[in-house]
């Protein structure tokens, strides 16, 4: 079954550095999302983008944010300078054209020191 | 605008008993509804939605769910409780107001808790 991944899973880093998170939707899927989820809180959408640009965005989805489809199959999410409360699990999503259910990547932790 | 209030933040039952983990929701347009589970590390998994079609959805491992316009409830629910579904539920809902992007909004989640 298809399936959204994500990389890495993990991903440490000093603020003030910058961060890009990798996403691979699934294949025929046209909207990608991203979400985080800060500990112990819910998840928060954060931007999606559709046809090379971003659709809709949220507060927290500020000018230190951007994203990015630099080819036919990847979708990453760059963090400039990056924050401690920018700490967090982010998670790609995408969706077929026009449909609602939208597909979960496992996630990447980021940890902001 | 749109929002999704789960009233329990903790559900713990024992194992073969009911599951009732309760949503309410508010929505501008006909709203999509969605359950999602996620396991302790992993990433977030449907378990069911519902898209203006029966009210009474079925999901996978036994959940189901029912939307009730007039109560704004979509409450979701097991008959008999299994150790595996130990994890935290989202209940979320998605503005069909005529965009076509369909952005989700999450509840704050209900951790399930199954004792043997």
């Amino acid at each position: 079954e298809p399936e959204v991944t994500q990389t890495p899973s993990h991903q440490v880093t000093q603020m003030g550095q910058e961060v890009i998170l990798r996403c691979v939707p699934i294949s025929n899927h046209l909207y990608f999302y991203w979400y985080r989820q800060i500990l112990g809180q819910k998840v928060e959408f954060l931007v999606s983008f559709y046809n090379n640009e971003i659709s809709e965005k949220s507060e927290i989805f500020d000018d230190q944010f951007s994203v990015e489809r630099p080819d036919g199959s990847n979708f990453t999410l760059k963090i400039r300078s990056t924050k401690l409360e920018d700490s967090a699990m982010y998670f790609c999503a995408s969706s077929e054209v026009g449909g609602s259910e939208q597909f979960f990547g496992p996630g990447t932790r980021l940890t902001v020191l | 605008a749109q929002s999704v209030t789960q009233l329990d933040s903790h559900v713990s039952v024992s194992e073969g008993t009911p599951v009732l983990l309760r949503c309410n929701y508010s929505s501008s347009y006909s709203p999509s509804l969605f359950w999602y589970v996620q396991h302790p590390n992993k990433g977030l998994q449907l378990l069911l939605k519902y898209t203006s079609a029966a009210t009474l959805v079925k999901g996978i491992n036994g959940f189901e769910a029912e939307f009730k316009k007039s109560e704004t409830s979509f409450h979701l629910t097991k008959p008999s409780a299994h150790m595996s579904d130990a994890a935290e539920y989202f209940c979320v809902v998605s503005d069909n107001s005529g965009g076509s992007n369909y952005k989700l909004t999450f509840g704050k989640g209900t951790l399930l808790t199954v004792n043997p």
